[in-house]
């Protein structure tokens, strides 16, 4: 089936330690978000690819970086995370920008 | 700028049917979506508009209409099962924005 792939499911790191979350789509999509949720509140874009063109969200702290390698993959860096950086980070895919976005399964971050 | 407002809680009971609304601000509009997030999920398309009208899903639909800037998710034959957020996110510009979510409980 084709679908949006999220590893690892729940990742735990120390404070200011680097951690890469990682993403995959079966889609063959144009476009892969990265989100920030937390509790009870709503997906928070971070920053977008439409193919190779990177788009970051103003307000997107520096602290969060991405690389898109190829088509199917889509990485999130987070260089020295906070505590305040906890939260589910959900991956989506269109194929257009302006299109219906599909959801990974998210990873849960926990920072100690 | 864009901005989305919908109810923040909805309670009803098994069997029933509810509304959900939302209504939005946006410069440039393509369509509005709806997804549904259990708790510790991730969010799940349920239904998107870019024309005014109801558009049917099996127990959901979701109308818009875009002069009054406004849409609904309607939810029939309410289960146990639908208690869960529901999220409207209107696209435009490129870009699309999520409300803060509506958290259905469904009673017995």
């Amino acid at each position: 089936d084709a679908m949006v792939i999220q590893n690892p499911r729940y990742q735990v790191t120390q404070f200011g330690k680097p951690v890469t979350l990682s993403c995959s789509q079966t889609l063959n999509h144009n476009v892969m978000y990265w989100y920030q949720q937390k509790s009870s509140q709503a997906p928070k874009l971070l920053f977008h690819y439409y193919d190779k063109d990177f788009n970051n969200e103003a307000d997107t702290p520096d602290n969060f970086q991405s690389r898109r390698p190829n088509t199917s993959f889509c990485f999130l860096d987070i260089r020295s995370p906070g505590l305040g950086d906890a939260a589910m980070y959900l991956c989506a895919t269109s194929r257009a920008r302006e299109e219906t976005q599909y959801f990974g399964p998210g990873t849960r971050l926990l920072v100690l | 700028g864009q901005s989305l407002e919908q109810p923040s809680e909805v309670t009803a009971v098994e069997g029933a049917i509810v509304q959900i609304n939302c209504t939005y601000q946006t410069s440039g509009f393509y369509g509005l979506s709806w997804y549904q997030q259990h708790d510790g999920g991730a969010p799940t398309f349920l239904s998107y508009n870019a024309l005014d009208g109801l558009e049917e899903t099996g127990r959901f639909s979701s109308f818009l209409s875009r002069s009054d800037s406004y849409g609904y998710l309607l939810l029939q034959e309410l289960q146990m099962k639908d208690s869960a957020s529901y999220f409207c996110a209107v696209t435009g510009g490129f870009k699309t924005i999520f409300g803060a979510g509506t958290r259905l409980f469904v009673k017995a």
